[in-house]
């Protein structure tokens, strides 16, 4: 079973850099696509971008001036960075797993139980 | 962005009861389609993919159909664990977007 962790600072300053680590364990962090989603307290969903194990990644546009998610490989956790913070980025923030089937289908299939992220001075 | 729109955004049913969710995408997704479940304070669990694909494991009161811009997700016979916010999730283009999400109130 893929298990998931979220870590970091809960609380960040405004216009500081809000930085996680999501621990991956029960498979290898190779072969998959690796993401970031969070929720605003009371909201939906929000993709925040992911990256392969090659290190290739893709963001929201919406995000994408601010944001960078890296992976190591050799410590199975991948990372995300996000600068510039505010109030509105104040969310629960969640690592999931993209899985992709083998007939091309893509769905987020494991996830981290969330961390709660809250901007304020 | 593709935008997804689900409707009702909340509904109240009692045990045993089907309720039926839609979804919208602004543009053709084929069957790019995901459904998910989630508790309060928790992460969403998949329910079902590819539209109509039950996940495993998931119940087979799930049903999920639709193809192109409308989707439904069907619980039948509803159960006390099934209370929670049920989102569509569309795969076809990046951003993957979420709908707003639907408030399943038993």
């Amino acid at each position: 079973q893929v298990q998931l962790q979220e870590s970091g600072p809960g609380l960040v300053k405004p216009s500081e850099t809000l930085s996680l680590t999501c621990a991956v364990s029960g498979d290898s962090i190779s072969n998959f696509y690796w993401s970031w989603i969070r929720q605003p307290p009371g909201k939906g969903l929000e993709w925040i971008g992911y990256v392969y194990h090659t290190g290739n990644s893709d963001y929201n546009p919406s995000l994408k001036s601010r944001v960078a998610i890296s992976l190591d490989s050799s410590k199975q956790r991948f990372s995300l960075s996000l600068t510039s913070v505010t109030a509105a980025d104040t969310a629960v923030y969640f690592c999931a797993r993209y899985f992709e089937t083998n007939t091309g289908w893509y769905f987020f299939d494991f996830w981290g139980p969330g961390h709660l992220v809250t901007v304020s001075s | 962005d593709i935008q997804m729109t689900q409707s009702p955004s909340s509904v109240s049913a009692s045990v045993g009861d089907t309720v039926t969710v839609t979804c919208r995408a602004s543009q053709d997704i084929t069957t790019f389609l995901n459904w998910y479940h989630q508790k309060p304070q928790k992460a969403p669990k998949v329910l079902i993919y590819a539209a109509s694909i039950l996940h495993p494991g998931v119940p087979s009161r799930f049903v999920g159909r639709g193809s192109g811009t409308h989707f439904t997700l069907t619980i039948t016979s509803l159960q006390p664990e099934d209370f929670g916010t049920y989102y569509c999730q569309q795969g076809f283009r990046s951003p993957q977007t979420f709908g707003q999400g639907t408030k399943v109130e038993i």
